[in-house]
């Protein structure tokens, strides 16, 4: 199947700082999602990013899909973005369309 | 717009017990996927339904079951527990079949095995 790794595995920010989070995929992708879940559990949607840039507030995404990697950045880094932010694609043509790869995740701990 | 909800949001059972955990779609997405999420771990592909049918599965054993019914909304269910079933458990619907389509989770089933 299709291997997803994120890196770095764990960031520790202090409050203001900027970050990048970054996903290799080893295959072509239909579907790439970043999302982000809090210490509660619940799993968020950032964003639906198969190829290009989109920006939402503080928080940016880029994907180059021909070279089979994408970009999340945060600036301005608040407390309130701790938690896990998780990578997840769709392999093109041949895997259904709902099963996700989800990468292992980078822990984020924003610090005041 | 109502989100995808889940219930019930805990759950204990005993190994050897049976669960049914239950999903209510996102307002106009007709398919669902469910997804395994054990502790320290991403989430694991389990199935997807579209039109009440089973349409793609994870590697899990056939006693991870579920159902849509025509109103989008879904069960999973697992008999016999083991242990190792102790996870959470995420429904995510989506808009229409399709890989472009993207996925909305609830909030998740928080299942222990004791």
């Amino acid at each position: 199947g299709i291997q997803v790794e994120q890196s770095p595995p764990d960031l520790i920010l202090q409050e203001g700082a900027n970050s990048t989070l970054r996903c290799n995929f080893s295959d072509s992708v239909n579907n790439l999602q970043w999302f982000h879940q809090n210490p509660w559990g619940q799993l968020i949607n950032l964003f639906y990013i198969p190829s290009g840039t989109k920006q939402n507030g503080r928080l940016s995404a880029t994907t180059v899909a021909t070279e089979r990697y994408s970009l999340l950045y945060i600036s301005s880094s608040q407390t309130t973005d701790s938690g896990v932010y998780f990578c997840a694609v769709v392999r093109s043509e041949t895997d259904s369309w709902g099963k996700l790869q989800f990468g292992a995740g980078t822990q984020v701990v924003v610090t005041p | 717009e109502t989100g995808v909800t889940q219930s019930p949001t805990h759950l204990i059972k005993t190994r050897g017990q049976q669960v049914t955990l239950r999903c209510s779609s996102q307002s106009g997405h007709n398919t669902v996927s469910w997804y395994q999420q054990a502790l320290g771990q991403g989430p694991q592909f389990i199935f997807q339904y579209y039109r009440e049918e089973e349409n793609g599965r994870g590697n899990f054993p056939p006693r991870f079951s579920g159902l849509q019914f025509p109103n989008y909304s879904s069960e999973l269910n697992v008999n016999a527990l083991e242990l190792d079933d102790s996870a959470l458990y995420l429904c995510a619907s989506s808009f229409r079949r399709g890989s472009d389509s993207p996925l909305h989770f609830g909030n998740g089933t928080r299942l222990t095995v004791t």
